[in-house]
């Protein structure tokens, strides 16, 4: 089964530090893989996607995430983490059938970001 | 959640009565999704439609209907038989439902509450 997992509910950083939330994937053939942000009782907001070529990925509000296929990984980073980054994430990976193809999510985690 | 509308954002029903969620998009996309979120957990699929009249059953679409006679329109009903309809829904919406590069865009959901 095609699936990703988020292995951390909630990650704790201070405003200033680099900031990782892990995303791990399991699929049959190439994988597409997304990660999205959710502020509270809005809808999700794109962040970013690997589809192919370098495996660093550069995104939207200066996060990148970091695609390695040994590891099955694509971890969301920010060099500096800020306050208002305070959101739940979630990370995604494109599943395929005959009726064409959907995205199917991690459980998210929460990120909180101490001033 | 720009070029895709959900109204209402709030909505009460009492038990055993059906609802209709509205979703509406200006994205002259093909593909429209609905999911269901829960707190503590991520995105679940209900169903999705890849083209005008034309949709499938996602992970738990028992309980609920859809229908897509209209590009821009994807309404959901959530029937007397959801067991537990009390959840926060997103739709979403993708230029090609076919192709893998795209991704989703969400609108800013409703959130359903029976009592």
């Amino acid at each position: 089964a095609q699936s990703v997992a988020q292995p951390e509910d909630q990650v704790n950083v201070a405003e200033g530090n680099p900031l990782t939330v892990k995303c791990t994937y399991s699929v049959s053939g190439n994988p597409y893989l997304f990660w999205y942000v959710q502020y509270p009782n809005r809808g999700l907001q794109f962040l970013l996607k690997y589809i192919t070529g370098d495996n660093l990925v550069k995104g939207s509000y200066g996060f990148e995430a970091e695609f390695n296929k040994s590891q099955t990984s694509f971890h969301l980073k920010k060099p500096s983490a800020l306050v208002s980054d305070s959101a739940l994430y979630f990370c995604a990976v494109r599943v395929f059938n005959n009726a064409g193809n959907m995205l199917t999510f991690g459980g998210g985690t929460r990120l909180m970001v101490k001033p | 959640d720009g070029g895709i509308t959900q109204s209402p954002k709030y909505l009460f029903r009492k038990e055993g009565q059906n609802v209709t969620l509205s979703c509406e998009q200006n994205l002259n996309h093909d593909a429209m999704y609905w999911y269901r979120q829960d707190p503590g957990q991520g995105l679940r699929l209900i169903y999705y439609s890849q083209i005008v009249n034309d949709f499938q059953k996602g992970d738990i679409a028992e309980g609920y209907s859809v229908s897509r006679e209209k590009k821009e329109s994807f309404p959901l009903t959530v029937t007397s038989a959801q067991k537990n309809p009390t959840a926060f829904y997103l739709c979403a919406s993708q230029i090609d439902g076919r192709s893998e590069n795209y991704e989703q865009y969400f609108g800013p959901g409703t959130r359903l509450t029976v009592t």
